[in-house]
């Protein structure tokens, strides 16, 4: 089993759908929670960090983190069809050199 | 805006041939790391590095993977000899020294093998 698992999509949604991202993890030790975004072809882009538990808002977006149940969420509101991406969510436990885990991603398509 | 530079953006070769990747992070960015992605795949860690030394090279393949950050700013990513599974993105990414996981990624180098 791998440490961050991630459903691989891809989701598919209306413009102006209310999107709900997921994963789960199995180290406990993780405690700085991020999401980025990769258009095709290009590198990923850091679009949410948040530490420890809690939800984080910017914008149409909001990362929660539940880590009782080690599973994160990044919701975007208003989905438009320029938020058509690949969402990775990534995590790193505090010390030591903070490298982060990345999850498979999510392939997301928003259409008009 | 800051940006992390990559070259060449897409590279195709032979099997058995030798191939090499540049990186240059961010300015004032101590910590420099190259991942390899796979069509569909997240992400994989292959070396870090902080200023000029590898932190971490766990993952990377030394017997034909090689990685150095001579100067402690720029870095060059080695395969000798590329074989058809190498075939992925390789992204370099570089972070502050007071980094806590955010890191900032360049473009990628495509790498196609034959």
């Amino acid at each position: 089993q791998k440490e961050v698992e991630q459903d691989p999509g891809p989701l598919s949604v209306p413009e102006g759908a209310i999107v709900s991202l997921n994963c789960t993890y199995s180290n406990s030790a993780f405690q700085y929670f991020m999401w980025y975004r990769q258009y095709s072809r290009k590198g990923p882009e850091l679009l949410m960090y948040t530490y420890s538990s809690g939800n984080k808002e910017d914008g149409r977006f909001t990362a929660q983190v539940d880590k009782s149940s080690k599973y994160i969420s990044l919701f975007i509101r208003d989905s438009q069809p320029s938020d058509s991406a690949t969402y990775l969510c990534a995590m790193s436990e505090p010390g030591g050199s903070y490298i982060p885990t990345f999850g498979r991603g999510t392939s997301l398509i928003v259409h008009p | 805006e800051a940006e992390v530079a990559q070259s060449p953006r897409y590279k195709i070769t032979e099997k058995s041939q030798a191939v090499a990747f540049w990186c240059d992070p961010i300015s004032g960015h101590a910590t420099l790391y190259w991942y390899r992605q796979i069509l569909g795949q997240g992400p994989e860690l292959l070396v870090q590095f902080q200023d000029e030394s590898v932190v971490d090279d766990s993952q990377l393949p030394k017997d034909r993977f090689s990685a150095e950050r001579l100067k402690g700013v720029d870095s060059t990513l080695k395969i000798q000899p590329a074989e058809l599974g190498d075939s992925a993105m390789y992204l370099c990414a570089s972070s502050s020294r007071s980094n806590t996981g955010e890191l900032f990624f360049g473009e990628g180098s495509r790498l196609t093998v034959l």
